[in-house]
């Protein structure tokens, strides 16, 4: 089955900071990477996501880039803000496998400071 | 997007007896469901798979018995932690696809239950 590796487990940085989290995959097949943004003891919300037919995609302040050769994407956030702070998971499936299940990667605590 | 209403949000109940937990899709008909067990600080574990009018898949490790899910209908699926302990104790939070997306990759969560045994 597919596994989702995700650095670093936890992320400080100054308020106006980027920040990078970092996720790879094991199986090639998987077509879609969703990032989940889960504040505490809140539901995970759908932050970004990308296919394996797209490079990178970018909304506002965040970004999400793939390289499906070396099977890693990654998430990032230009101009932190504090309101940026909570746990963020990155996900893969393979959608073309029936109903596809979402694996998650262990998550990352993004902390900005003011 | 599409929203997905989870009951109760939050339960304590005493050791030996058994909690049910509902999922429902608001404005979408959920053809699959899935429900994730979440440990503080840790990641979303899936533990099982539903689909509408069929028995659920469990993942690895999960007692079929022990987490009854049943998915009666497109919109509702439900969770029963049968003769809960102590070690039961989790935020168990469900998600469904929307089935009638032409790209139905997004998963949309439930709020999530806070299931604490005594």
């Amino acid at each position: 089955g597919e596994n989702v590796e995700q650095h670093p487990s936890t992320l400080s940085v100054q308020e106006g900071d980027s920040a990078v989290i970092k996720c790879t995959y094991s199986d090639s097949a998987s077509n879609y990477f969703p990032w989940y943004k889960q504040e505490l003891g809140k539901r995970p919300q759908l932050i970004i996501d990308i296919r394996s037919n797209v490079g990178e995609k970018k909304d506002q302040r965040i970004a999400v880039t793939l390289n499906k050769t070396a099977k890693h994407f990654s998430l990032h956030i230009t101009e932190t803000q504090p309101e940026d702070s909570a746990v963020y998971f990155c996900a893969a499936s393979n959608t073309n496998s029936g109903y596809s299940t979402l694996t998650f990667g262990k998550g990352t605590m993004l902390l900005v400071s003011p | 997007g599409a929203v997905v209403s989870q009951h109760p949000s939050w339960v304590i109940c005493k050791s030996g007896t058994s909690v049910k937990i509902e999922c429902r899709s608001l404005d979408f008909q959920a053809t699959t469901m899935f429900w994730y067990r979440q440990f503080p600080k840790q990641s979303l574990m899936l533990m099982a798979t539903s689909n509408e009018g069929s028995k659920a898949t469990y993942e690895q490790g999960v007692e079929k018995d022990k987490f009854l899910i049943n998915h009666a209908s497109l919109t509702l699926s439900t969770l029963t932690v049968t003769s809960a302990h102590p070690e039961d104790s989790s935020f168990y939070i469900c998600s469904a696809r929307d089935g009638g997306t032409a790209t139905n990759e997004k998963l949309f969560f439930g709020s999530g239950t806070q299931l604490s045994v005594l």
